[in-house]
């Protein structure tokens, strides 16, 4: 299947600095790129999303930017907090259609 | 609060039986989804459907098979159990309408062994 690479594997951030996180896609037919946090012993959940006609989304302290010429889309997050602490995925579909692709996650943590 | 759920949460079980592991949605979406998430976190999809007698399988060669006969319910089926089919399994489910790419909503897991 096509690739969603994802980087760091691991990020370590101390409360209140930023956290960055990016992915590359390879296929140029996908369209929708959302963003999971995943929790110790829960599925992943949704944190946001966004469209390939949109650059970037912002949902309070997290970001989202796409540049779709060069196949790359990355979070932030600002003011990080211990409970941001979890393993975050990037996501792209697989062309046009509705199933996903995953990064291989990164585990971020926010120290006191 | 989560309207996909998935049982068992924990299942140890010996190589050779045949298991199913249930996922149902109350949510009426017409997609749903198969992972396996190895040790490393990493999510393969393994099966899919976008309707009532419509099923896909994913990138993952899998020995397992799904079947959609209710739009509530995408049940994963094993069956001859193996240890290498230890891992933990994600359901998901995503929001039908017009275009593509509605974000999915996933069940807890159901984390199988096998021994």
């Amino acid at each position: 299947g096509e690739n969603v690479e994802q980087h760091p594997s691991t990020l370590s951030v101390q409360e209140g600095d930023s956290a960055v996180i990016k992915c590359t896609y390879s296929d140029s037919a996908s369209n929708y790129f959302p963003w999971y946090k995943q929790e110790l012993g829960k599925g992943p959940q949704l944190i946001i999303d966004i469209r390939s006609n949109v650059g970037e989304k912002k949902d309070q302290r997290i970001a989202v930017t796409l540049n779709k010429t060069a196949k790359h889309f990355s979070l932030h997050i600002t003011e990080t907090q211990p409970e941001d602490s979890a393993v975050y995925f990037c996501a792209a579909t697989k062309g046009s259609g509705y199933a996903l692709n995953f990064g291989k996650g990164t585990s971020l943590l926010v120290t006191p | 609060e989560a309207d996909i759920y998935q049982t068992p949460r924990y299942l140890v079980i010996g190589t050779g039986k045949k298991i199913t592991l249930e996922c149902s949605q109350t949510m009426g979406h017409d997609k749903m989804y198969w992972y396996q998430q190895d040790p490393g976190m990493e999510l393969h999809l393994i099966h899919y459907s976008y309707g009532v007698n419509s099923t896909e399988k994913g990138d993952l060669s899998s020995e397992s098979t799904v079947s959609r006969i209710r739009t509530e319910h995408f049940p994963l089926t094993l069956e001859s159990a193996r240890p290498s089919h230890t891992s933990q399994y994600l359901c998901a489910s995503s929001e039908p309408g017009q275009g593509s790419g509605y974000g999915y909503t996933f069940g807890s897991g159901t984390r199988l062994t096998v021994v």
